[in-house]
């Protein structure tokens, strides 16, 4: 029979706008967090990381912002460039252990 | 930064044959390492932990005796894909823990297996 994929979550943007992805967890007692950005055909690339014990993290143009009380996590890129347009993941580490579970990820596309 | 290769980058196979991919830590050492696959438009999934000097573990649903995993040193980690079949075609990527900090993990350019 025909099997049905996942289809990522889409965002575009224009150049120059801010950008904000969004990412629910399952797991509360995940006590790691990290963003990655993949482009086409390549591994997963680290972008900032946050733990538990804070609330936002800021990294050059990207921001961090975890709620726990939700399990939500979300990145902000400012002043979104062509080079931004990717699939970006939130990945947690499952209470501490060694290995990431990652979620669905979101594609990012920036309009010049 | 530490950085983590995989080879080959692609690899084609025709149903029926294994084919085996490596993944190094080039700077750094690594006792652990971790075998993911991605199918086209989704995300990463968690095959196995690489454990050097004991047995890989693997995660639900992943047949040990298909997809066999040897840590044979610090820096190398391999998969092989046994008796390939066209539903195995995917996405492969490794990633290996930091040496000072765990949670950091460096991730492999991925290994590209299509089987006809």
């Amino acid at each position: 029979g025909e099997s049905v994929g996942l289809h990522l979550p889409t965002l575009s943007v224009q150049e120059g706008d801010n950008s904000i992805i969004n990412c629910a967890y399952s797991n509360s007692a995940s006590d790691y967090f990290i963003w990655y950005k993949q482009e086409s055909g390549k591994g997963p690339q680290f972008i900032i990381d946050i733990r538990s014990n804070m609330d936002k993290r800021q990294g050059q143009r990207v921001t961090v912002l975890l709620n726990k009380t939700v399990k939500h996590l979300s990145l902000q890129i400012a002043a979104t460039q062509p080079g931004d347009s990717a699939v970006y993941f939130c990945a947690e580490n499952g209470a501490g252990a060694n290995n990431l579970f990652f979620g669905t990820g979101t594609r990012l596309t920036v309009i010049p | 930064g530490a950085v983590v290769s995989q080879h080959p980058s692609r690899v084609i196979c025709k149903s029926g044959t294994s084919v085996k991919i490596e993944c190094r830590s080039l700077d750094f050492q690594a006792t652990t390492m971790f075998w993911y696959r991605q199918f086209p438009k989704q995300s990463l999934m968690l095959m196995a932990t690489s454990n050097e000097g004991s047995k890989a573990t693997y995660e639900q649903g992943v047949e040990k005796d298909k997809f066999l995993i040897n840590h044979a040193s610090l820096t190398l980690s391999t998969l092989t894909v046994t008796s390939a079949h066209p539903e195995d075609s995917s996405f492969y990527i490794c990633s290996a823990p930091g040496q000072y900090s765990t949670d950091t993990q460096y991730f492999g350019p991925g290994t590209r297996l299509t089987v006809l």
